[in-house]
């Protein structure tokens, strides 16, 4: 059973950026991937970005591109998402997701990080 | 690409059927295979409900059942109970990226 475990809630100010991470066990599999989706106050579900942590390959939403990296660290099972150039439209949980491999769906979410954005 | 196209509210009583939409284009939903549907409840991680259009993950309930025609994707919930009351968000995976429908908020009466 794969877990997703996030970093705990921040609090930024305007210009800087944050850095979320999520940490994977149970159940990985070797060419897993993970996405990493944002959810602002009352709004739905945005893509941001993935990767395949084996091969530490990444792609982003056009939105995002210039402005968010994912990275991750195979020795510790861990993907980031850091996002700079923070505004306060930036407000909103930030999650993790596990995509299956032979079905392109998100399995598992991470629990959320809430990322407040506030001068 | 753009966001998938769903209704903002879907509305039904207790045993009940609703279905929801999902739109997109033929480059997109019409394309792919791997459309995928998630029920949030509030303040809760997003669920996996179905994949690849029409499957179901291990435990989730019959009354759940997806299908696609052309650029539309729907999810279909019958025998309606108070417990569906949530927003459902479909999903399609592309090679370059992943698109998320705009999310029906489901009203249970």
């Amino acid at each position: 059973q794969v877990q997703l475990v996030q970093s705990g809630a921040e609090v930024k100010k305007p210009g800087s950026s944050v850095k979320v991470s999520c940490k994977a066990s149970g159940g990985i599999l070797s060419s897993y991937t993970i996405s990493w989706v944002r959810q602002a106050p009352g709004q739905g579900l945005e893509w941001m970005g993935r990767i395949i942590p084996v091969l530490s390959i990444a792609n982003y939403a056009l939105k995002f591109q210039g402005r968010v990296t994912i990275t991750a660290d195979k020795s510790t099972s861990t993907a980031y998402m850091e996002l700079s150039s923070l505004r306060s439209e930036d407000t909103a949980v930030y999650y993790c997701a596990h995509m299956d491999q032979y079905t392109y769906a998100f399995d598992y979410w991470g629990q959320g990080t809430l990322v407040t954005v506030s001068s | 690409q753009s966001a998938l196209t769903q209704p903002a509210s879907v509305s039904g009583s207790p045993g009940q059927s609703i279905t929801i939409s999902c739109t997109g284009t033929s480059s997109d939903v019409g394309d792919y295979k791997y459309v995928s549907w998630y029920q949030q409840h509030p303040g809760k991680a997003p669920k996996l409900m179905i994949y690849e259009v029409s499957y179901r993950p291990s435990g989730v309930s019959n009354r759940f059942s997806g299908s696609k025609s052309g650029n539309t994707a729907s999810l279909t919930i019958s025998g309606l109970q108070a417990d569906d009351e949530a927003h459902y968000y479909c999903c399609l995976y592309t090679r370059s990226s992943t698109l998320f429908g705009g999310g029906t908020k489901l009203t249970v009466l």
